[in-house]
């Protein structure tokens, strides 16, 4: 598959802040997901984007599919304990297939 | 609703063993349904995926097969297992239509001794 290329790779934040992440590839996508994995369980879709420009919310994250269509971020607000995990970035062209980038590892300071 | 059951949760196996897990998907028809590895502290990497029963793409050459004997049944199997072989393995699926999200199963955690 093409490569997502993800960042930060991990990250220690306060409890409260604000976290930021992307994902960059140089290939188009039709398709942008973005997952959370905790320890040991399987990833669990947290948005889907599918419109080039595309602002999507779900509760304290939003997600934007980039306008160039190779680009997608991940903000999540106020940070909690709970959002300690993986998150992980996924792309789709036309196929059945996705393309992951390699994790972005939260850890909260409480 | 779909839900998805992956088994065993955590396997310890020796090395020249055989393989098999299992991953059923309820409450849907005809998925496509996808084998994944993720190593310690790694991304996922895609080994298998079937868009039917009978059908097997395979991604990257490796010691594993996998076979879709029913349409929600996805068995990853092995005739000997490596030390390579140790990981995470999700099982995945996605209704097939224009909706492209894949939802994953539990894992099971294979240790290869």
């Amino acid at each position: 598959g093409q490569q997502l290329n993800q960042s930060p790779q991990s990250m220690f934040i306060q409890e409260g802040e604000d976290v930021s992440m992307n994902c960059t590839s140089s290939s188009i996508f039709n398709t942008w997901l973005w997952y959370k994995q905790d320890p040991g369980e399987g990833p669990v879709l947290l948005i889907a984007l599918y419109k080039a420009g595309e602002l999507t919310s779900n509760g304290r994250l939003t997600a934007q599919f980039g306008i160039t269509r190779k680009d997608s971020f991940l903000n999540i607000s106020a940070s909690i304990p709970s959002d300690v995990g993986i998150y992980f970035c996924a792309g789709q062209t036309n196929d059945y297939k996705l393309s992951f980038g390699a994790g972005t590892t939260v850890t909260v300071r409480a | 609703s779909q839900t998805i059951h992956q088994w065993p949760a955590t396997l310890v196996q020796p090395v020249g063993s055989p393989l098999s897990l299992e991953c059923t998907v309820e409450g849907t028809s005809n998925p496509n349904l996808y084998w994944y590895r993720q190593a310690a502290g790694r991304g996922l990497q895609l080994l298998f995926y079937s868009v039917g029963i009978g059908q097997i793409s395979s991604e990257v050459p490796q010691n594993l097969s996998a076979s879709r004997p029913q349409d929600r049944q996805f068995i990853l199997s092995s005739k000997k297992l490596l030390l390579s072989d140790s990981g995470f393995y999700l099982c995945a699926w996605t209704s097939g239509t224009a909706d492209n999200e894949q939802f994953f199963g539990p894992g099971t955690r294979l240790t290869v001794l």
